[in-house]
């Protein structure tokens, strides 16, 4: 069965430093997702790329976050410089197509960061 | 604006009882509200979802979950509760940009 893949599973990381999530969409999907979801809460979007291009990046921080999806596959998110506010799951998820039959949204197993 | 309110943080349910997590949402159109799972640290899972049609929707696991449009709920059910149920669960509305808004979540914890 096709997965949303995600690496690394878990990241430790002292403030200041960078630090980068990879996620790996199921084939044939245009929709990426990236998600925070801090503890006790439910996601917050951060970013949403169709293809390679970036539909959706209001609630993303970008003084320090940035996101790329360069060949429409495979995207990467990152944080520089980390802070502590910064530690949270990190989730990707990716659908076929935005379209109202065939939008949803299948995710990663996400990706935990710890910022001491 | 959409929004989505799931009432308790922490349900706790005997093994074999009824199960019930509550959610009202708010739309101005025609809402598409799903149900998602999550395990501790993992990913979400899709439970179930209601789009148009048939109010009372099943899902995988023996859950189902019923659209009252009068109330804006989509409660989700169980009859009867198994220690695998344990987890924390999210009920979701769709935009009209077919993002999703979440509640905060409300974690099952199961007795045994």
């Amino acid at each position: 069965e096709a997965e949303v893949a995600q690496s690394p599973r878990y990241k430790i990381t002292e403030k200041s430093q960078a630090v980068a999530f990879w996620c790996d969409p199921i084939s044939g999907h245009a929709t990426l997702y990236w998600y925070r979801q801090i503890l006790g809460q439910g996601p917050e979007l951060l970013v949403q790329f169709q293809d390679e291009s970036v539909v959706d990046d209001s609630q993303l921080p970008k003084d320090r976050f940035s996101a790329e999806r360069l060949k429409g596959v495979d995207s990467t998110l990152k944080i520089q410089p980390a802070e502590l506010g910064d530690s949270a799951m990190y989730l990707c998820a990716s659908s076929l197509s935005p379209d109202q039959r065939q939008d949803e949204q299948f995710f990663g197993p996400g990706t935990r960061l710890t910022v001491l | 604006a959409q929004s989505v309110t799931q009432l308790g943080s922490h349900v706790s349910v005997s093994e074999g009882a009824l199960v019930l997590l509550r959610c009202n949402y708010s739309s101005s159109v025609p809402p598409y509200l799903f149900w998602y799972v999550q395990y501790p640290n993992q990913g979400l899972q899709l439970l179930l979802k209601y789009t148009t049609g048939a109010t009372l929707v099943k899902g995988i696991n023996g859950f189902e979950a019923e659209f009252k449009k009068s109330e804006t709920s989509f409660h989700l059910t169980k009859p009867s509760a198994h220690m695998s149920d344990a987890a924390e669960y999210f009920c979701a509305v769709r935009r009209s940009n077919y993002q999703l808004i979440w509640g905060a979540g409300t974690k099952l914890i199961i007795k045994p």
